[in-house]
């Protein structure tokens, strides 16, 4: 079985721009969930889905926003890059609500230049 | 939100046995601990997960003590390969992923 896709791998954008990330939960994962993580630091959290719901919300500016798709895949997009934006986005997969350990891509490697 | 205390870093030798320590004082009754080992630009991987007392697995062994507020992960006889970060994490497991709060981990050193 595939693990957690994230796509792009590295990406790099300028100041001001939008950025949309990907991500495919391993098959039969319906809560998908999208960290932040700057150098040198822990993952922090931006949104939590399941079943296409939002199930939480972390502390992080309306220029982030998230959805999942009928296929439980799910996009990341971030409007007016800062950047103070670039960092690994990290993606995480679970089988439904409950928390018996995470499952996580290879992120997304964004730089704003 | 039960916050956790572990070392900034810890070095350690090829065949050694690591114990990494967590503090969580607040911990509820509902929360378990979970913990993570994170290589660098790879996302955190799932190393094992624990209530109370023992909790060993193919990879480690997770010791909690009867009143909770600490964790013990135990890597037998670790080779270079582990150098990594190692986040403790403590939470409701039915509760949102925004409940459940890495911090900065710890950063394992294992040499030759």
């Amino acid at each position: 079985d595939a693990g957690v896709t994230q796509s792009p791998t590295h990406l790099i954008k300028t100041r001001g721009q939008h950025v949309t990330l990907r991500c495919s939960p391993i098959s039969g994962h319906k809560s998908v969930s999208w960290y932040q993580q700057v150098l040198g630091q822990g993952p922090q959290f931006i949104f939590q889905y399941y079943e296409k719901e939002e199930r939480g919300r972390g502390n992080f500016p309306d220029r982030f926003s998230a959805r999942q798709f009928p296929n439980y895949s799910s996009e990341l997009n971030v409007n007016a890059l800062l950047l103070g934006d670039s960092a690994l986005y990290l993606c995480a997969s679970t089988t439904g609500t409950v928390h018996y350990g995470y499952t996580f891509g290879s992120g997304t490697r964004l730089t704003v230049v | 939100l039960a916050k956790t205390t572990q070392p900034i870093s810890m070095d350690s030798y090829e065949g050694q046995e690591v114990n990494i320590t967590c503090s969580h004082n607040n911990i509820a009754t509902n929360d378990y601990i979970t913990w993570y080992q994170q290589f660098p630009s790879q996302g955190p991987r799932f190393i094992i997960q624990g209530y109370k007392t023992k909790v060993t697995n193919e990879v480690a062994s997770l010791f909690i003590p009867a009143d909770r507020k600490s964790s013990t992960l135990s890597l037998p006889r670790v080779s270079l390969s582990d150098t990594a970060v190692y986040y403790c994490l403590v939470g409701d497991r039915y509760s949102s992923a925004s409940k459940i709060i890495f911090g900065s981990g710890t950063r394992l050193s294992i040499r030759p």
